[in-house]
């Protein structure tokens, strides 16, 4: 059964750095684990991708263990600006065929 | 270039109707999705083409209904639509492979069903 695990919500100061995990257990061996963002009555954007072990952008860092049954978004530095929805986005087996699946999202609320 | 765009807005419909929602999008990608997301919940997947001529069904495919004559067009039917089908309807697109690289999203459809 194709499952994701997010904390619902986190809360956070400006200027501290936020990990963000999603769990997901059965994922496809050979595809990439992605991570969004949404804003209130907006669609995800695209934060960062990864395959294993460290990915780095401008804005976000990617790790991925070995097993790849978890998956670890690291904001550095969050401002007001940061508190949004974050949802990782996996590739489940589907018998025949495979499928994206979104995870259940995490709020991430930035205080001043 | 203007992306992924979705029409209508919005929509209110009475149960039993049934409509079109609108998908097409301008980069030339091979895998368009429909997304449904719920009041507070996050994004399920209703269907999926990885091409035209392909189609396939996500999480949540019954009710709905789509078909991929085109690389640019992907449109999703509801056939009779039902209270449990309000919601914000976003359509996707990506250029190849089934996860790598991002997907862009359209501004989304917001619909109720009365």
């Amino acid at each position: 059964l194709a499952k994701t695990t997010q904390p619902i919500s986190m809360d956070s100061y400006e200027g501290q750095e936020v990990n963000i995990t999603c769990s997901h257990n059965n994922i496809a061996t050979n595809d990439y684990i992605t991570w969004y963002q949404q804003f209130p009555s907006q669609g995800p954007r695209f934060i960062i991708q990864g395959y294993k072990t460290k990915v780095t952008n401008e804005v976000a860092s990617l790790f991925i263990p070995a097993d790849r049954k978890s998956s670890t978004l690291s904001l550095p530095r969050v401002s007001l600006s940061d508190t949004a929805v974050y949802y990782c986005l996996v590739v489940f087996y589907g018998g025949a065929t495979n499928k994206l699946i979104f995870g259940t999202g995490t709020l991430l609320a930035v205080q001043p | 270039n203007a992306g992924v765009t979705q029409t209508p807005k919005f929509q209110v419909l009475k149960t039993g109707q049934s409509m079109t929602l609108q998908c097409a999008q301008d980069m030339n990608h091979e895998y368009m999705s429909w997304y449904r997301q719920d009041p507070g919940m996050g994004l399920r997947l209703i269907h999926y083409s990885v091409g035209a001529g392909i189609t396939d069904q996500g999480e949540v495919p019954n009710g709905y209904n789509v078909s991929r004559s085109t690389t640019e067009d992907f449109p999703l039917r509801l056939l009779s639509a039902a209270p449990s089908q309000t919601s914000v309807y976003f359509c996707a697109s990506k250029s190849e492979g089934l996860a790598r690289d991002e997907q862009y999203f359209g501004p989304g459809t917001r619909l109720t069903v009365t």
